[in-house]
This record gives structure tokens, sequence and C-alpha cells, in this order.
């Protein structure tokens, strides 16, 4: 079965450093990877995807994030924090399993940005 | 803009109560889904719909039925709620897997409380 891990439940940062939320993943075949956010009391918004092609993805808001196949990551990265980017990031990949369309999340990984 | 709505923001609603959630998805995606969303465990499928009277159970069908007699319409109802349905459903839509990478656009989402 696919599926991917966060491994860590929040992240700190402060405004203007880099900040990583780290994304590992395990599935059979190709893998594609996805990056969404939530913040709070609404739906998931996407950031970015990776299919094929150049491992660093940009994405929207700045992020980027960086395909590993050696390491099986896709860790999300923005080169400087903002405030706003407090929010809860959820890492998935696609399940092809049953004929499908279907995206398999992690647990989530709450990043919080101090001024 | 894809745009996904979810009839209820907040609902709440008493053991053993059947309760209806509604998703409406105005982009003519034939596929779309139903999530929750606990602390801790990130998003897990419910249920899947690829087409209009067609469903498919996802990771966590139990305590759970869906309905999709049109195409932009998918229902997820709970015949008899419990506590620990007490939780955050998330409704996506997304178009075939043929035609696009699987990305997901989602609702606001319906948060119920079971008392």
């Amino acid at each position: 079965a696919q599926s991917v891990a966060q491994p860590e439940d929040q992240v700190n940062v402060a405004e203007g450093n880099p900040l990583t939320v780290k994304c590992t993943y395990s599935v059979s075949g190709n893998p594609y990877l996805f990056w969404y956010v939530q913040y709070p009391n609404r739906g998931l918004q996407f950031l970015l995807k990776y299919i094929t092609g150049d491992n660093l993805v940009k994405g929207s808001y700045g992020f980027e994030a960086e395909f590993n196949k050696s390491q099986t990551s896709f860790h999300l990265k923005k080169p400087s924090a903002l405030v706003s980017d407090s929010a809860l990031y959820f890492c998935a990949v696609r399940d092809f399993t049953g004929g499908g369309n279907k995206l398999t999340f992690g647990t989530g990984t709450q990043l919080k940005v101090e001024l | 803009d894809v745009k996904v709505t979810q009839s209820s923001r907040y609902l709440v609603k008493r053991t053993g109560e059947k309760v209806f959630l509604e998703c409406v998805q105005d982009m003519d995606h034939e596929n779309m889904f139903w999530y929750r969303q606990d602390p801790g465990l990130g998003l897990r499928l419910i249920y899947f719909s690829y087409d209009v009277k067609m469903k498919e159970k996802g990771d966590i069908p139990e305590g759970y039925s869906v309905s999709r007699e049109k195409k932009e319409r998918f229902s997820l109802i709970l015949e008899s709620a419990s506590t620990n349905q007490t939780s955050m459903y998330l409704c996506a839509s997304s178009s075939p897997g043929g035609s696009n990478t699987g990305e997901l656009f989602f609702g606001e989402g319906s948060r119920l409380t079971v008392l």
C-alpha cells in the first residue's frame, strides 16, 4: 500500500528563517506526491505536486519541495518563513490501487512561525 | 475556480440520530471523496465515487454510507450517529485520473459533534 509519513507533529521557526517540513514516502512504482495546507477551520488547499521531471518543485506562496528518490523523501521548504505561513501541512501520495485516483495523507505537521 | 460546497459547517447531533452531510461541486468532476480528519490521525478516506450511482469503500467505511444520485452531489450518511463519529468531515472532488495527476479540490469542511 502507498503511504507517507510526517515525522514531526509540530515545527517552530522564527519569521525570516528558512523552514522545512519533512515527509517520507513508501510506494510501489513511481510516486505522485503532493503537499496541502490547511488554515484553521478551513478545508485543504493544494500547494504543489511532484509527478516527474525536475526534483525541485515550486508551488504556491513561495513554497517548494525537493523530491529525493534515494531517501524516499519529499520535504517542503521555504527560504524565508512568514507568520502567515502558520498552518497545518499535509503530505499525500496518490494511491493507484483499485483503479484509484485517491490520495493517502500523512498525519500532518503543525507549522508555527513566530516573530 | 473550482468550488466544492459543503452544506453545513457546524452540526450538533445526538447519539442515534441519522445525519446527512451534503457536498456539491461545480466543475463537472467525475470523482468525489469523503474524508474524516482527526488530530494525530490526519485524513482518512471513508468512501469515494467515480461516477453517478457508483461508490467504493475507503479505509474506514464502517458506520457510514453514501449516495451519489447526481454527478455534482455526493452525500455522506451516518445511519445512527455515535460519539466516536465526532470529527471534521471533508469532501473533495477531482477529474478522472487519466486526465490529471490526482489533485483533489476540497470543501471547507463540516465539523460534526455527536452528544
